[in-house]
């Protein structure tokens, strides 16, 4: 049974580093074919994926927000962190993270999702 | 940038029609599509990927199709259950996995 949960502050002010962890149980990102994704929504709308690690370590960001994001993993903790740099009001959201397999290079979605947690960014 | 366009971003249907919503994708990404359902306060379900694959699990009555730039989500008689906002997603990790704007899917 897969199953993962993020962690992390519920309120941040604005220009202050936002730090996210992914716990995660039912599978090993040491797994061939096996990726974690982090995917945001603001209060009302739609989503935006933001970066994904595979188990081989490859990482891959979105474009528009690749400057202010890292994105790691800690296989032996069942693990992956995702900071995000000067956050702003707009960066209020709820964060997910996201379990993906990939056979043969090809992504087959993102099939298991964590509760998501709120991230208020206000002074 | 990749991006997806989700038509119509609103719809109203009664239970038992027959639903689609279009994915157009800004250039083609031959069959990296996925579909997903949200529900008010829920996470995202995975309904489809690769286009027209059926998740594990999902009713039959939910089918995808098309390729390229163009896709399409069908759902063959609208169920009480099935009133959410459904998103495309691509999922060419060489890209971007952008979603599409989403369209909600109320009772008419």
């Amino acid at each position: 049974q897969i199953t993962l949960k993020e962690s992390g502050p519920t309120l941040v002010k604005p220009t202050q580093t936002l730090t996210l962890t992914c716990t995660f149980s039912g599978f090993s990102l040491s797994t061939s074919e096996v990726g974690v994704g982090w995917i945001r929504q603001p209060p009302g709308k739609a989503l935006e994926w933001l970066a994904l690690i595979y188990w081989d370590d490859d990482k891959r960001y979105s474009p528009s927000l690749k400057s202010r994001l890292t994105i790691t993993k800690d296989t032996s903790k069942n693990q992956v962190v995702l900071t995000m740099t000067n956050m702003d009001p707009v960066d209020t959201a709820t964060y997910y993270c996201a379990h993906i397999r990939s056979r043969a290079g090809y992504n087959q979605g993102f099939d298991y999702w964590g509760q998501g947690t709120l991230v208020t960014v206000s002074s | 940038d990749m991006q997806l366009t989700q038509s119509p971003s609103f719809l109203s249907a009664s239970v038992g029609d027959r639903v689609t919503i279009t994915c157009r994708a800004s250039q083609g990404i031959s069959s990296y599509l996925a579909w997903y359902q949200q529900k008010p306060g829920k996470a995202p379900k995975l309904l489809i990927y690769a286009a027209s694959t059926l998740q594990s699990g999902v009713p039959s009555r939910f089918s995808g199709s098309g390729s390229g730039t163009e896709f399409t989500l069908t759902i063959s008689s609208l169920q009480p259950e099935d009133f959410a906002t459904y998103y495309c997603q691509q999922l060419n990790s060489y890209l971007a996995l952008t979603f599409g704007g989403g369209t909600k899917v109320e009772i008419k």
